[in-house]
């Protein structure tokens, strides 16, 4: 069975530091990868996407994650970080053969430190 | 446009009693997927509806229950509730593009039971 992996449930840098959340997942063939962010009281929005098109894919509010076969490895990056970047993000993963259901990890939240 | 909508936002049930939560999903996406939050964890699928038919279900237990309406509205309802039932409950739309599907969230329907 496919599962998710987010190391480390809080992770706190400072602002204008670099963002680092990491994910990896348990596949028998590289599914599609996502990365969500849920701000307090509010619903799930997708930041990006991977569907095996470029290795390195690019989303909104300037995060971006690279796919790595090799490492089973899709972590989200940002180069500075800002307080608005405060929030939870999950990773999720959706099996090639049911592209509805997805998989999710525990969640990574966010902290920035002014 | 709009996006997915849920209603109620916030509700509060007492054991043993039953729930009905309501999503619409984006105008054209004819799949709606159901999710459960509970607070400090990642969310887990219940259900998933494509052209009014059951196309996935999670490891939930029969007293859920969905269906989806001509119109790919949809509705969870949850029978004989239990504490553990309080969640945040997430509906999601998608449409299938050449490149996979994109998922699009709801707010949420909180749920507390008492």
């Amino acid at each position: 069975a496919q599962s998710v992996t987010q190391l480390g449930s809080h992770v706190s840098v400072s602002e204008g530091a670099l963002v680092l959340l990491r994910c990896n997942y348990s596949s028998s063939v590289p599914p599609y990868l996502f990365w969500y962010v849920q701000y307090p009281n509010q619903g799930l929005q997708l930041l990006l996407k991977y569907t095996s098109a470029a290795t390195l894919v690019k989303g909104i509010n300037g995060f971006e994650a690279e796919f790595k076969k090799s490492e089973t490895s899709f972590h989200l990056t940002k180069p500075s970080a800002h307080m608005s970047d405060a929030a939870e993000y999950f990773c999720a993963v959706s099996p090639q053969d049911s592209n509805y259901q997805l998989i999710w990890g525990a969640g990574t939240k966010l902290i920035i430190k002014p | 446009d709009a996006g997915v909508t849920q209603s109620p936002t916030h509700l509060i049930k007492t054991r043993g009693q039953h729930v009905t939560l309501r999503c619409s999903p984006i105008s054209g996406h004819k799949s709606v997927s159901w999710y459960q939050q509970v607070l400090g964890q990642g969310p887990q699928f219940i259900f998933q509806y494509y052209e009014k038919e059951e196309r996935g279900r999670g490891n939930f237990p029969d007293r859920f229950s969905a269906r989806q309406f001509p119109n790919y509205s949809s509705e969870l309802n949850v029978n004989a509730l239990l504490l553990g039932d309080s969640a945040l409950y997430l509906c999601a739309s998608s449409l299938v593009t050449a490149s996979g599907n994109t998922i699009y969230f709801g707010e949420g329907s909180w749920l507390t039971v008492v």
